[in-house]
């Protein structure tokens, strides 16, 4: 039971290039996320998704976009890369769908820098 | 919408001692307040939750308390020890939020042999 998984665990990109980070996970989870962290700032949710099928705008989601290709798998894609876009990005998954009281796992992270 | 701050935003404690980490919200209709730890190049981790059904929640050395006429929350760490030193995150939701969780900025605690 590997949990929530990432990928990759580093990237370096230019400007206006894209990209896409991978998260699975194998806990029959219904709900997932995307979360950014910056330093002092704590974790500021993208997108998530309450269940498979949907997907939803979160507190930061300009310059992304996500899929939900199926309940084990959500991406997250960068498809003009700047360098506000520079930090660690964590996936979570929890259970229950659409509720905000249920425990959410995080992945490893992705430490992304845009030159 | 829902505001979370943290205090402090760095802490260094002798081992041994006790730490605390305090946190406000702003949005009344919370009712779930989850702490999350996290170590050096890893995601965070669940360490202790709350509900506002509860007034206090104690796991070993970790407790957490929760005013909600205040609208705060803490976390009390007891006999610290060298694998404590981690950011610990508070957060918090409702359960009409859609999955939403809003965090603190996170704490920096340092635990000082």
């Amino acid at each position: 039971n590997a949990g929530v998984t990432q990928t990759p665990k580093f990237q370096v990109l230019k400007t206006g290039q894209s990209m896409t980070l991978q998260c699975a996970q194998d806990m029959n989870h219904n709900s997932m996320y995307w979360y950014r962290q910056d330093p002092g700032m704590g974790l500021r949710l993208i997108y998530y998704s309450a269940s498979e099928g949907t997907t939803d705008k979160g507190e930061v989601p300009n310059g992304y976009n996500v899929s939900r290709l199926n309940k084990r798998e959500f991406s997250l894609r960068l498809e003009s890369a700047a360098p506000s876009q520079t930090s660690v990005y964590f996936c979570a998954s929890s259970l229950y769908p659409g509720q905000g009281t249920d425990t959410q796992y995080f992945g490893p992270g992705t430490r992304l820098t845009v030159l | 919408g829902e505001n979370v701050e943290q205090h402090p935003s760095t802490l260094s404690v002798q081992e041994g001692d006790s730490a605390v980490i305090k946190c406000t919200y702003s949005d009344s209709a919370s009712n779930y307040f989850p702490w999350y730890k996290q170590e050096l190049g890893k995601g965070p981790q669940l360490i202790i939750d709350i509900r506002s059904n509860v007034g206090e929640k104690k796991d070993q050395r970790i407790a957490v308390t929760l005013n909600k006429t205040a609208k705060h929350f803490s976390l009390h760490i007891t006999e610290t020890q060298p694998e404590d030193s981690a950011v610990y995150f508070c957060a918090a939701s409702k359960s009409s939020s859609a999955s939403k969780i809003i965090f603190g900025s996170g704490t920096r605690l340092s635990i000082r042999p």
